[in-house]
């Protein structure tokens, strides 16, 4: 079973700059989240999808961060501009339902640097 | 805010003996527990967990202490293997709702 996927690996980009990243999730999956990781912390949540409904996106810096997940499946998020402080890696990851006590898959994650 | 602690930026053990990883939390809303382990380059894999209505959860060499009272849990590796050497987050969650995350351990397992 292929597990979630993330593209790009990795980033760097000029502030100010845009940039996007994509996540597949593993099939059959509902539950999506969008986590940022700073260097030496653990997973912050982002936003977090049942399907193709955002459902928990409080922690998101709506000014300049978007995410998408059409038709419930691959999920996009979005920075623009970029800042220096967005240098972190931004990690996917899915579970099968919503929820702490279901065990979530992530993906490898995408390092992206902001110079 | 940091509702759940790792005060234990890193610990090297040898080979075969135990590993003790400490974690910490303030509220008392936590219900479930979660150990993730992460290697360099991948993104964290679940490793063991637990439920508020236990005080230990075993799965082969790894088991997991919860002690409410303290709000303190421990995952203990026995015995420990070259590896096991990776970061150790703690993971907490209350009512299903999201998870909050330690900032991990990293844990080297010397040969």
């Amino acid at each position: 079973e292929a597990g979630v996927v993330q593209s790009p690996r990795y980033k760097i980009i000029e502030k100010k700059q845009p940039v996007a990243f994509w996540c597949n999730p593993i099939s059959g999956h509902n539950t999506l989240y969008w986590y940022l990781q700073n260097l030496g912390q653990g997973p912050e949540l982002l936003i977090r999808y049942e399907n193709e409904e955002a459902v928990d996106d409080s922690q998101l810096p709506k000014d300049r961060f978007s995410a998408e997940r059409l038709k419930g499946v691959d999920s996009t998020l979005k920075i623009q501009p970029a800042e220096l402080g967005d240098s972190a890696v931004y990690l996917c990851a899915s579970s099968l339902f919503s929820g702490g006590s279901n065990e979530q898959f992530f993906g490898p994650g995408t390092r992206l640097t902001v110079l | 805010d940091q509702q759940v602690k790792q005060n234990s930026p890193s610990l090297s053990v040898q080979e075969g003996r135990i590993s003790i990883l400490n974690c910490d939390y303030t509220n008392s809303m936590f219900d479930y527990f979660l150990w993730y382990k992460k290697y360099p380059a991948e993104g964290p894999t679940f490793l063991i967990s637990i439920s508020s209505i236990k005080d230990k959860n075993e799965d082969g060499r790894f088991t997991v202490f919860l002690n409410k009272s303290a709000k303190h849990l421990s995952l203990h590796i026995v015995p420990s293997q070259p590896g096991d050497s990776a970061v150790y987050f703690c993971a907490a969650s209350a009512n299903n709702n999201d998870m909050r995350f330690g900032a991990g351990t990293r844990l080297t397992v010397k040969p």
